[in-house]
């Protein structure tokens, strides 16, 4: 009853130094998506991938790309990462297209950018 | 622009109140809107709604839709410790959700 994993938990980078968050689902759900939750500013969207072999940009995409692996995968990486993207991300999944369905959450990632 | 705004911001009650959270929208394509519970880690969901005037109950919370007036509320009744946390709201845009900052409830013993 895994549900959608991420990993790692937390990480620590240097600026410039490049990572990728890993996402991972088990309920056969077609669209994943990519959030980051800063303070004040509620959950913004990344990046999402409606279905199989799809991605889309979300309100926040730049200096972020990602790849929808297959039905179950779908990661986040950053090629040079900035203070700026300091933040707790959250990846997350729905059976169908948002809006019919609500979101199962990951237990997040807390990334610091020093 | 699609947007979601929530109130208050944040809120301090004693054990035992009535609390009621705001949230406001615009956003096309409508489909639906929910309302999650974040406390450290990821939100957990509690509401879906989709329909005008239809009341939602799960123990001491419930929640309510507009579809006029383009808003939601969620009640919280007989308030416990427990319940302090950061509550979410979200409606749907084309292929996903468009987040508030949340209102964040402490509630006092």
């Amino acid at each position: 009853n895994a549900g959608v994993t991420q990993t790692p938990k937390f990480q620590v980078l240097k600026t410039g130094q490049s990572m990728t968050l890993q996402c991972a689902q088990d309920m056969n759900h077609n669209s994943m998506y990519w959030y980051r939750q800063d303070p004040g500013m509620g959950l913004r969207l990344i990046y999402y991938s409606a279905s199989e072999g799809t991605t889309d940009k979300g309100e926040v995409p730049n200096g972020y790309n990602v790849s929808r692996l297959n039905k179950r995968e779908f990661s986040l990486r950053l090629e040079s990462a900035a203070p700026s993207q300091t933040s707790v991300y959250f990846c997350a999944s729905s059976e169908a297209r948002a809006g019919y369905y609500g979101y199962t959450f990951g237990s997040g990632t807390r990334l610091t950018v020093v | 622009e699609d947007k979601v705004v929530q109130s208050p911001l944040s809120l301090v009650v004693h054990e035992g109140d009535t609390v009621t959270l705001n949230c406001s929208y615009e956003v096309t394509n409508f489909r639906s809107l929910l309302w999650y519970k974040q406390e450290k880690k990821a939100p957990t969901f509690l509401f879906m709604l989709t329909s005008s005037g239809i009341e939602k109950k799960s123990g001491r919370l419930s929640s309510i839709l507009d579809k006029k007036e383009l808003f939601s509320i969620l009640n919280i009744t007989a308030t416990q410790t427990g319940d302090s946390a950061v509550y979410l709201c979200a409606t749907s845009g084309t292929y996903k959700y468009i987040f508030g900052t949340g209102t964040r409830l402490k509630v006092l013993a």
